[in-house]
């Protein structure tokens, strides 16, 4: 399974942009790169997902980099309610999603 | 659009016995996975069904089996529960299995705690 690399936890002030970093470099060329978050006594919530251009939807921004081994996730005006843990996983055609540790964003009021 | 549905949503059983968790994907998803959800493992995957067919299966033992029935709905069997089973057990929805640009919707889990 291709993997992912977050970073443990970050922290943002409110209404800030925040990114949120992911490292892939074992990505292969079919692997999609989705996004999800958990947030507090919740299950898993489907953010964002993106192949090789970048995505914008009503949640958050996702720039993937030119060689695809990096993708960063981007929130633009984070509010309290952001606060969660976030997942970036590799999905291939025909396999399940595996979860690694995310990324534990605190937002700041 | 109802989203994921599971039950119960709490549960206390003792060791030994034996539990059956459910699953009703939202209407039209016909692909259902199951993960379990620790604070030293993290989410874990279980298994993948669709069309009544269990498609992948995670690293997990013979005591945790499940199905799914004609109508995608499904359920997940634990059979002699040990302590080390405690954990919210999430249920995932999808449209069909193996699509990587098909994102799954969850379930708010179900807490199993086992004494």
């Amino acid at each position: 399974d291709a993997k992912t690399t977050q970073p443990n936890s970050m922290e943002s002030n409110e209404e800030e942009p925040v990114h949120l970093p992911c490292n892939h470099s074992t990505i292969s060329g079919t692997d999609y790169i989705h996004w999800y978050r958990q947030l507090p006594s919740q299950g898993p919530e489907y953010v964002i997902h993106g192949l090789t251009s970048n995505v914008n939807n009503r949640m958050a921004s996702l720039a993937i980099a030119e060689d695809r081994k990096s993708s960063t996730l981007i929130l633009h005006r984070a509010t309290l309610r952001d606060a969660a843990v976030y997942y970036c996983i590799l999905r291939d055609p025909g396999n399940d999603m595996r979860f690694g540790a995310g990324t534990r964003l605190t937002v700041k009021p | 659009k109802a989203g994921v549905t599971q039950t119960p949503r709490y549960l206390i059983k003792t060791r030994g016995q034996q539990v059956t968790l459910s699953c009703s994907p939202i209407s039209g998803h016909r692909s259902v996975s199951w993960y379990q959800q620790t604070p030293g493992q993290g989410l874990q995957f279980l298994f993948e069904y669709f069309s009544e067919t269990q498609r992948n299966k995670g690293n997990f033992p013979g005591r945790f089996s499940g199905r799914q029935f004609s109508n995608s709905r499904s359920e997940m069997n634990v059979s002699t529960l040990e302590l080390g089973d405690s954990a919210l057990y999430l249920c995932a929805s999808s449209l069909a299995p193996g699509i990587s640009s098909y994102e799954q919707y969850f379930g708010p889990g179900t807490r199993l705690t086992v004494t």
